[in-house]
C-alpha cells in the first residue's frame, strides 16, 4: 500500500528565506509524485509533478522538487519565499499505473506562514 | 480551456437526507476522481471513474455512490446524511499531466 508522511504539519518562514516542505513516501510500485498548494477555500492547484525521467522538478512559482529513490523522498524547496506562498501544500503519490494514476494517496498537508 | 467545474459550491442539509454534487472535467479528460477533505482525516480518495465505469474505489461506506456520463461528466451522490459528512468534496480530471481539481463543494450537515 502507498503512504505519504509530511514533516510538520505547520512551518513558519521569513519573507526571502528558503522555504523547505519534507515529504516522504512509500509505496511498493514505482510512483508518481505530486506537489499541490491550497489557499483557503479553494481547490488544489498542481505545482509540480515527478513521473519519470529528470529527478529534480521545476514548477510553478519557483518551486522545484527533487525526487530521492534511495531516500524515499519528494521535499519541496524555494530559494526565497514571498508572503503569497502562505498556504497549504500537500505531497501525493499514485501509483506508476495508467490504470491508477485517478488515485492519489495525500499527506497530512503542511500550512507555510511567511513573516514579513 | 476551461478548468474542472463543481456545483453547487456550497450546500446545507439535515441528517438522514440524501445529497447530489455534479463535477464538469477539463474538455477531454475521461477521468474524474472524488476526494472528501476533512480537518481530522485530511484529503481521502472515494473513487474514480474512466469512461463511465469506476475503476477504482476508497474505504467509504456504500452510503457514498457515483457515476459518469458519457460526456464524463460526473455526479457523487450520499445518502442518509450524517453529521460527519460535512466535508469539502473535490473533484479532479485527470489526464497523463496530472490531476487538476475544481474549488470543491463544501456541504454542512446539520
Amino acid at each position: 500500500a502507498q503512504s505519504v508522511t509530511q514533516l510538520g504539519s505547520h512551518v513558519s518562514v521569513s519573507e526571502g528565506a528558503l522555504v523547505l516542505l519534507r515529504c516522504n513516501y512509500s509505496s511498493s510500485v514505482p510512483p508518481y509524485l505530486f506537489w499541490y498548494v491550497q489557499y483557503p477555500n479553494q481547490g488544489l492547484q498542481l505545482l509540480l509533478k515527478y513521473t519519470t525521467g529528470a529527478t529534480l522538478v521545476k514548477g510553478i512559482n519557483g518551486f522545484e522538487a527533487e525526487f530521492k529513490k534511495s531516500e524515499t523522498s519528494f521535499h519541496l524547496t524555494k530559494p526565497s519565499a514571498h508572503m503569497s506562498d502562505a498556504a497549504e501544500y500537500f505531497c501525493a503519490v499514485s501509483e506508476l499505473n495508467p490504470g491508477n494514476t485517478g488515485k492519489l494517496i495525500f499527506g497530512q498537508g503542511t500550512t507555510l506562514q511567511v513573516k514579513p | 480551456k476551461a478548468g474542472v467545474t463543481q456545483t453547487p459550491r456550497y450546500l446545507i442539509k439535515t441528517r438522514g437526507q440524501q445529497v447530489t454534487l455534479s463535477c464538469s472535467p477539463i474538455s477531454g479528460h475521461r477521468s474524474v476522481s472524488w476526494y472528501q477533505q476533512t480537518p481530522g482525516q485530511g484529503l481521502q480518495f472515494l473513487f474514480e471513474y474512466f469512461s463511465e465505469t469506476q475503476r477504482n474505489k476508497g474505504n467509504f461506506p456504500g452510503r457514498f455512490s457515483g457515476r459518469q456520463f458519457s460526456n464524463s461528466r460526473s455526479e457523487m451522490n450520499v445518502s442518509t446524511l450524517e453529521l460527519g459528512d460535512s466535508a469539502l468534496y473535490l473533484c479532479a480530471s485527470s489526464s497523463t499531466g496530472g490531476q487538476f481539481f475544481g474549488p470543491g463543494t463544501r456541504l454542512t450537515v446539520l
